[in-house]
């Protein structure tokens, strides 16, 4: 069964410290994304990766960096987190055929 | 540029009634299409995809949508409603360019009442 997995389903950080939230999919996927969702708001992209070491910005990308060191393994890194970072996060992971796999979300509340 | 519009970021129905979400969307190239469901405090998952086949898909859990090109809509129809059917619900287009990614509506939240 198709699987991605989160690191943590929910999170609590202090102002200015860097976090790491893990995503992790066992399908051999090319493509992974990060997404955060607010309110209202919908969905937005911070960051796609289409390969390993490869990365592009999404819509929102301020305040925020990946890394792709591993093809089944994509990591989001808020340098300094900041109360507007509050959030759910969403990865997700698909072929080029784009249907794309959710994982079950973290929810980050930044103090 | 690609983008997607859902009317209603709230329905209401009773159980058994029809539901109804509408989505509406742009597109410059031929576009592939889908629903996702997302329960309370869960990830998104797949309800139904267009892909240029049939243009009246089928999804799970009795939901169907159908693509209408002149309209330029694919609205998420299900007969008859049931409790567990209440939710979010996002609709979602292809980007322009080939890269996999997805542009989504910002949701409706389907409410079911006994």
């Amino acid at each position: 069964d198709v699987k991605v997995t989160q690191s943590s389903r929910y999170l609590v950080k202090r102002t200015g410290e860097k976090v790491f939230l893990e995503c992790v999919q066992d399908m051999d996927h090319e493509n992974m994304f990060w997404y955060r969702q607010d309110p209202g708001l919908g969905l937005r992209l911070i960051y796609f990766s289409y390969d390993v070491k490869m990365k592009e910005k999404g819509d929102i990308p301020e305040g925020y960096s990946v890394s792709r060191e591993k093809k089944e393994r994509f990591s989001l890194i808020l340098e300094s987190a900041s109360t507007n970072q509050t959030s759910m996060y969403l990865c997700a992971s698909s072929l080029v055929e784009y249907e794309q796999f959710f994982g079950p979300g973290t929810r980050l509340t930044v103090l | 540029a690609q983008s997607v519009t859902q009317l209603g970021s709230h329905v209401s129905v009773s159980e058994g009634a029809l539901v109804l979400l509408r989505c509406n969307y742009s597109s410059s190239v031929p576009p592939y299409l889908f629903w996702y469901v997302q329960y309370p405090n869960q990830g998104l998952q797949l309800l139904l995809k267009y892909t240029s086949a049939a243009t009246l898909v089928k999804g799970i859990n009795g939901f169907e949508a159908e693509f209408k090109k002149s309209e330029t809509s694919f609205h998420l129809t299900k007969p008859s409603a049931h409790m567990s059917d209440a939710a979010e619900y996002f609709c979602a287009v292809t980007g322009s360019s080939n890269t996999g990614k997805l542009i989504f509506g910002q949701g409706t939240t389907l409410q079911v009442k006994p």
